[in-house]
């Protein structure tokens, strides 16, 4: 079947200038994440979307930064006035509840978008 | 002290060896445990969950030890198909109000060489 989609698959912009990321999640996940990986960094979480709830931004670096999901599904991450030190992949994971033991759930990633600031 | 460290690598093995990759995690209510690997310039796939009495699948070998708080993976008779990024996932404590994040390892750089 389908796996995460994110688009686009590269991006260069200018400083200064707004971006937005999409994520396309695997139909029927229920849960959303963003994350950003630079360069020989490891997965820095910044959103988590859950169903209808109220979604988790606590990793989100700066108010530039902002994500929504819209009908439970596909979701944008927006990113303004973008800095050189936003350079990175970020990298959208979906996931589906499997019983209570939630904390076992697999997350599968999406292939990620690579974003270069100049 | 960061909340999962790796061994920072990278490790450059011959076909056949066997390696093995420790990680450490600072929270000690942690749950749950994975394995990711990451080939380069791609997304992050789930290697193998890891369980407290430890598990085995095919070549790969997984441990918990939790009184010293680390998770190690094993890999026997390395292939070339082996090189990766190995990235350890841990998960606070199920019920507590963020089980569902996955905090990463910086990963560790694998190569398999012929």
């Amino acid at each position: 079947g389908a796996g995460v989609s994110q688009s686009p698959s590269n991006k260069v912009t200018e400083k200064g200038k707004d971006v937005e990321l999409r994520c396309d999640p695997i139909s029927g996940h229920t849960a959303l994440y963003w994350y950003r990986q630079s360069l020989g960094q490891g997965l820095e979480f910044l959103i988590y979307f859950q169903g209808n709830s109220a979604p988790d931004k606590s990793g989100l670096p700066s108010d530039r930064f902002s994500a929504e999901r819209t009908g439970g599904s596909v979701s944008t991450l927006t990113i303004q006035r973008t800095q050189q030190e936003d350079s990175a992949v970020y990298l959208c994971a979906s996931r589906i509840r499997q019983g209570p033991y939630l904390s076992t759930d697999t997350q599968y990633f999406g292939p990620g978008t690579r974003l270069t600031v100049l | 002290r960061k909340e999962v460290e790796q061994d920072p690598g990278p490790f450059n093995v011959p076909e056949g060896a066997t390696v093995a990759f420790n990680c450490t995690y600072s929270n000690s209510a942690s749950q749950s445990f994975f394995w990711y690997r990451q080939d380069c310039r791609k997304e992050p796939k789930l290697l193998m969950s890891v369980y407290s009495s430890g598990n085995e699948d095919g070549r790969f070998t997984a441990q918990l030890n939790r009184a010293s708080q680390y998770i190690s993976l094993l890999i026997r008779d390395s292939k070339l198909s082996d090189s990766a990024t190995y990235l350890c996932v841990v998960i606070p404590l199920l019920g507590g109000g963020s089980n569902y994040k996955l905090t990463f390892g910086k990963g560790t750089l694998l190569t398999v060489n012929p």
